[in-house]
């Protein structure tokens, strides 16, 4: 299994709603990632997990909290957005959190917030 | 500290046509890890091709390769027998400590028939 699986694949949201993204991985890697894609860009790390503590994170607004529950599971909590935060929202995982950072990644959340 | 850098924003090849990607990074690691990435429509990123820096021979995958130039810090892929399939967004990518991947700014590959 090569895969990891992002839930929902499209999400809209409203600046006062409260809600989570979901990625999972089954290949026992133990580094994963956050990141934010706009149209056209290259995609901005946000966050590191590794071995399941947060590693790095990319001065990212409070207003998006991650957690890692267990090895397998990331999450990434929103509330209070913006619409600046509208984008492309991919997870990803890696053996390990070193310089072989070959990176597997989800097919992304598309968020808009309204 | 590590910077990559695409050039071009976008290339086009028609099918079955060779075309080459260019990439430069620059780093103060002695060891790191190069990646090619391709986006398609689709979203997903895909791992392309992946070429690390001690390994003096070139990567190759199939129709995709690599031309490293530790030298010059120059990371080219070339893509054989261009494919319609082979149409995405195409990131250069460097590995770097603690797990964080620097990507550059991307090339838009169009494939005409």
């Amino acid at each position: 299994d090569t895969e990891v699986t992002q839930t929902p694949k499209h999400l809209v949201m409203g600046m006062t709603n409260k809600k989570s993204l979901k990625c999972e991985q089954h290949m026992g890697h133990r580094a994963m990632y956050w990141y934010k894609q706009k149209a056209k860009k290259p995609p901005e790390l946000m966050f590191v997990y590794s071995y399941e503590k947060l590693s790095i994170n990319e001065s990212v607004p409070s207003r998006f909290s991650p957690e890692c529950p267990n090895s397998s599971l990331l999450n990434l909590h929103l509330h209070a957005l913006q619409p600046e935060d509208s984008a492309l929202y991919l997870c990803a995982s890696s053996r390990g959190g070193g310089k072989d950072t070959e990176a597997f990644f989800g097919q992304g959340t598309r968020l808009t917030v309204v | 500290a590590q910077t990559v850098t695409q050039s071009q924003p976008e290339m086009s090849v028609q099918e079955a046509e060779t075309v080459t990607l260019s990439c430069t990074y620059d780093t103060s690691e002695s060891d790191y890890y190069l990646f090619w990435y391709k986006q398609p429509p689709s979203r997903q990123m895909i791992l392309v091709i992946r070429q690390e820096a001690y390994k003096q021979q070139n990567a190759t995958e199939n129709r995709f390769s690599v031309n490293f130039q530790k030298a010059a810090k120059s990371f080219s892929l070339k893509i054989s027998d261009s494919q319609l399939g082979d149409a995405a967004m195409y990131f250069c990518a460097g590995g770097t400590s603690y797990g964080k991947l620097t990507f550059g700014q991307g090339t838009i590959l169009t494939v005409h028939p």
